[in-house]
């Protein structure tokens, strides 16, 4: 079953606008990390972010969590054509357990 | 920066047939987990290992086996291979599990015909 799911499943942007992508979880967790994989590629770490950590930023990247919602967003600011991929959150579904659960995932597409 | 290294990158087997994929992890990472991605799917854990014990178990079937060796790499068997193996192996790894990132490989790309 689906630890994660994200919303939207795509997303359609031109560049230089923002792009907003929400997971939600189900069980408490540790961390919650952010992927990028480019069609057929390898998963590209973004960021992690902890239970106790409420935001973090990382370049043109943004990402919140609220444990109360059992929710993150991760944020894209001033998108590229080069930022079209999917992306994945990833969160360790049971603390103290040795596996990262992934969500369905959003398809962004920025249009040059 | 040394990254997680997979071999093989492609790999193309008869049905019925075995496969063995490797994972080397990043240095001083102890570890490892597997991943099978569909077409269009999301990744699906299989398997990880820490200081080369099994830790965790996901949706493994019983064709699969892997394990972890004294230095750190890992390698995961598929036996009987079906068409519907076909799929992406994704291998990552990390240092000690919580809090630390993961780390993913390029990735295996196997194909059963």
């Amino acid at each position: 079953s689906q630890q994660g799911e994200e919303d939207p499943q795509a997303l359609s942007i031109q560049e230089g606008e923002n792009a907003t992508m929400n997971c939600s979880y189900k069980t408490s967790i540790n961390n919650l990390q952010w992927y990028r994989q480019n069609s057929g590629r390898g998963l590209v770490h973004l960021i992690l972010i902890r239970s106790n950590e409420r935001e973090k930023h990382s370049g043109r990247l943004r990402v919140t969590l609220d444990t109360s919602k059992k929710s993150s967003s991760l944020l894209i600011t001033a998108s590229r054509a080069a930022d079209t991929a999917s992306y994945f959150c990833a969160t360790d579904a049971t603390p103290g357990t040795y596996k990262y659960i992934f969500g369905t995932g959003t398809r962004l597409k920025v249009l040059a | 920066a040394a990254g997680v290294i997979q071999s093989p990158r492609h790999l193309i087997k008869e049905k019925r047939e075995t496969a063995t994929l490797k994972c080397y992890p990043i240095p001083r990472h102890d570890t490892v987990y597997w991943y099978q991605q569909g077409p269009g799917q999301d990744p699906q854990f299989l398997i990880s290992f820490y200081e080369k014990m099994q830790s965790d178990k996901g949706s493994i079937p019983d064709r699969f086996s892997a394990q972890q060796f004294s230095d750190y790499h890992s390698e995961l068997n598929m036996s009987s291979l079906e068409l519907g193996d076909s799929a992406l192996y994704f291998c990552a790894s990390s240092l000690e599990q919580e809090n630390t990132e993961a780390f993913f490989g390029q990735g295996t790309r196997l194909t059963v015909v």
